[in-house]
């Protein structure tokens, strides 16, 4: 069974501060996919990072991806208030011999962003 | 375009109800999936079809019936479901072909309460 620790699992912080989410795995994956939750709502797709040791950047949201395709991380700058929702990051590997991919979620990120 | 729409926003059914789930897809993906999320969890996986055959069936209980009638369209069947079934219920769908990605778009969602 593949793991991906997310962590932390809530956070809490002031607007305009710096915060980051780690998502650590034992396991290679293929891709990682970064998603935004809000409630009663389906996941929205921030971000996929593909090759070891990217860096991609959305705004004030910067995505790392690790050398060995086992761990990733997101940073936001400047959270404001509508950062506010659940992070989640989820790791890909394809079903041998087939065209599509199972997902391993972490267990997400709760982040509320105060005014 | 990476929409995938879902019908209906919202679902109260009684336990000896039957009721559809519909989801669809104009993006030319060949892979479709179901998930079942409960409050600040992460998704989890259902079913997954590839080329509109059942590709995965992860132990869910008869209750539940999926259907793929066509490369755009994935219905999920329910009938006498439980009280502890209530849940948000996630459409997703992947593109062929995409290397190392396997990107999934999500749908909005379905969120059903059984009484």
């Amino acid at each position: 069974t593949q793991l991906l620790e997310q962590s932390p699992q809530f956070l809490s912080i002031q607007e305009g501060e710096n915060l980051t989410v780690y998502c650590n795995s034992s396991s290679v994956f293929s891709s990682l996919q970064w998603y935004r939750q809000e409630p009663g709502e389906g996941p929205v797709l921030l971000v996929t990072v593909v090759t070891g040791g990217e860096v991609k950047k959305l705004k004030r949201l910067t995505f790392q991806f690790g050398d060995a395709r086992k761990d990733s991380s997101l940073h936001i700058t400047a959270a404001q208030p509508g950062d506010t929702g659940l992070y989640l990051c989820a790791g890909a590997r394809r079903a041998g011999g087939t065209s599509y991919g199972k997902l391993t979620f972490g267990q997400g990120t709760i982040l509320t962003v105060h005014p | 375009d990476t929409e995938v729409t879902q019908t209906p926003k919202h679902l109260v059914m009684g336990m000896t109800n039957k009721k559809s789930l519909k989801c669809e897809q104009h993006m030319g993906h060949r892979a479709m999936y179901w998930y079942k999320q409960k409050a600040k969890k992460p998704p989890e996986l259902m079913f997954v079809y590839s080329y509109e055959k059942l590709s995965i069936n992860e132990s869910v209980p008869s209750r539940f019936s999926p259907e793929c009638p066509n490369s755009s369209l994935l219905n999920l069947h329910l009938h006498a479901l439980q009280p502890e079934d209530s849940a948000l219920y996630l459409c997703a769908s992947s593109p062929p072909n995409m290397g190392w990605k396997e990107t999934q778009y999500f749908g909005p969602g379905t969120r059903l309460l059984v009484l």
